[in-house]
Parts: structure tokens; C-alpha cells; sequence
């Protein structure tokens, strides 16, 4: 079983959609919680970081933790044809090492 | 918003040819930066852990004398790939821990394609 599970997509939505995206873990230790957005051919952009469980919300983004049922999601409102790429989360304890999951490929169409 | 820049962009090299990847942090001191690999279509895998000043940290399964690295400044990482073959052709990410902040940056990547 890997550590972090995620859904590859495609996920494909029409503009003005409400998308969620989700990953599941395995390691309890985890505390820090984070999603990236990737373009093609693009390094990875910080989109949301969290610590613990709770809810964080930045513009038409928020970001789920329920370290209880070891389940992250992201929503993203409005969403908008320049919102498709590949979104993964990625999680991390105590150490610096990220552990990411397969990233979920969305595509919003007009 | 904090910058990591890798140069280059883009690389095509022979077979046992050696190729030099720079990670450099633009705005922010990073003691501790980070070498992903990723083939197409699936996520991305760390391949070592590097330190300002010390010897790297490398992944299992990661052979330290291909991928060599070094982070001689608190804003300068370097990735040689050695005796490079076709199957080391990838993308390669780095990313720097603001030291202040903690967050993780990513640069932009590197295209490797060895023939």
C-alpha cells in the first residue's frame, strides 16, 4: 500500500464548477499537509500548506485535513480554464521529506 | 513570492557524457534543498536530500556516485548526473526549504534527454 493515495484523473469539469480533489494516507505521523499545482513541463507551485487538521481557505481555494480518517482534500470555486493542470498533494512528519501522491490531472473546459 | 531557479532548462547530452544541473534560491537562504526525478505522467520521486555544507542524503535505491551532489551555499545546489545514460533521461525538480518560512519551493526543472 502506498503511503499516499490519489486519484490520476482526468477529472474534467465545465467552467464555473466546484471541484474537489482529495488524498488518502496511511502514516499518522504526518503533520504537514500541502497541495501543488503543475503545469506541463512546470515545476510544481505551492498552492496550500496546512498544519494538522482544520480548514484553510486563500481565494477560490480551501484546503480539508481530517487527520482522523487520514483524508485531505482541496476545493477549488469558480473554477476556471486556466485551473487545468495536475494537482498533488503532499504530506511530511517530522523530517523535511515530502511524501507526494500520483498528482490528479483536471481539465476545465469553457 | 519566493524564487528557485534551475539551470538549465532543457538538455540534451550523450551516452557517458556528464551533465551539471544548477538549483539556486533567488530571494531566501535555503539550508536544505531537495532532487526529485519525474518520468511522464506520474508524481514526483526524491531522489536525495541536500545540506548546506554536508555531505547529501540519498534516497534508497539512489546511486550516490552517478547523481552527485553538492550545496556549497546557502543558495546553491548542483546535480551532476555522471556516465549519464538513456535511462537517466528525465525530469528533474529541485526544491529549497526557506529556512525562515519552512515551506518548500519548487524551480522550474530540468529536461534531460541523453542519446
Amino acid at each position: 500500500q502506498k503511503e499516499v493515495e490519489q486519484d490520476p484523473g482526468p477529472l474534467s469539469v465545465p467552467e464555473g464548477a466546484i471541484v474537489s480533489l482529495n488524498c488518502t494516507y496511511s502514516n499518522s505521523a504526518f503533520q504537514y499537509f500541502m497541495w501543488y499545482r503543475q503545469y506541463s513541463r512546470k515545476g510544481p507551485e505551492l498552492l496550500m500548506y496546512t498544519y494538522s487538521s482544520g480548514n484553510k481557505e486563500d481565494g477560490r481555494f480551501t484546503a480539508q485535513v481530517d487527520k482522523s480518517s487520514k483524508y485531505i482534500s482541496l476545493f477549488i470555486r469558480d473554477s476556471q480554464p486556466s485551473d487545468s493542470a495536475t494537482y498533488l498533494c503532499a504530506m511530511s512528519g517530522s523530517t523535511d521529506k515530502l511524501i507526494f501522491g500520483t498528482g490528479t490531472r483536471l481539465q476545465v473546459f469553457p | 513570492g519566493a524564487v528557485v531557479s534551475q539551470h538549465p532548462s532543457w538538455v540534451i547530452c550523450k551516452s557517458g557524457t556528464s551533465v551539471k544541473i544548477e538549483c539556486r534560491s533567488l530571494d531566501f537562504q535555503a539550508t536544505t534543498m531537495f532532487w526529485y526525478r519525474q518520468f511522464p505522467k506520474q508524481s514526483l520521486m526524491l531522489m536525495a536530500t541536500s545540506n548546506e555544507g554536508s555531505k547529501a542524503t540519498y534516497e534508497q535505491g539512489v546511486e550516490k556516485d552517478k547523481f552527485l551532489i553538492n550545496h556549497a551555499s546557502l543558495t546553491l545546489s548542483t546535480l551532476t548526473v555522471t556516465s549519464a545514460h538513456p535511462e537517466d533521461s528525465s525530469f528533474y525538480i529541485c526544491s529549497a526549504r526557506d529556512w525562515a518560512s519552512y515551506e518548500q519551493y519548487f524551480g522550474p526543472g530540468t529536461r534531460l534527454t541523453v542519446t
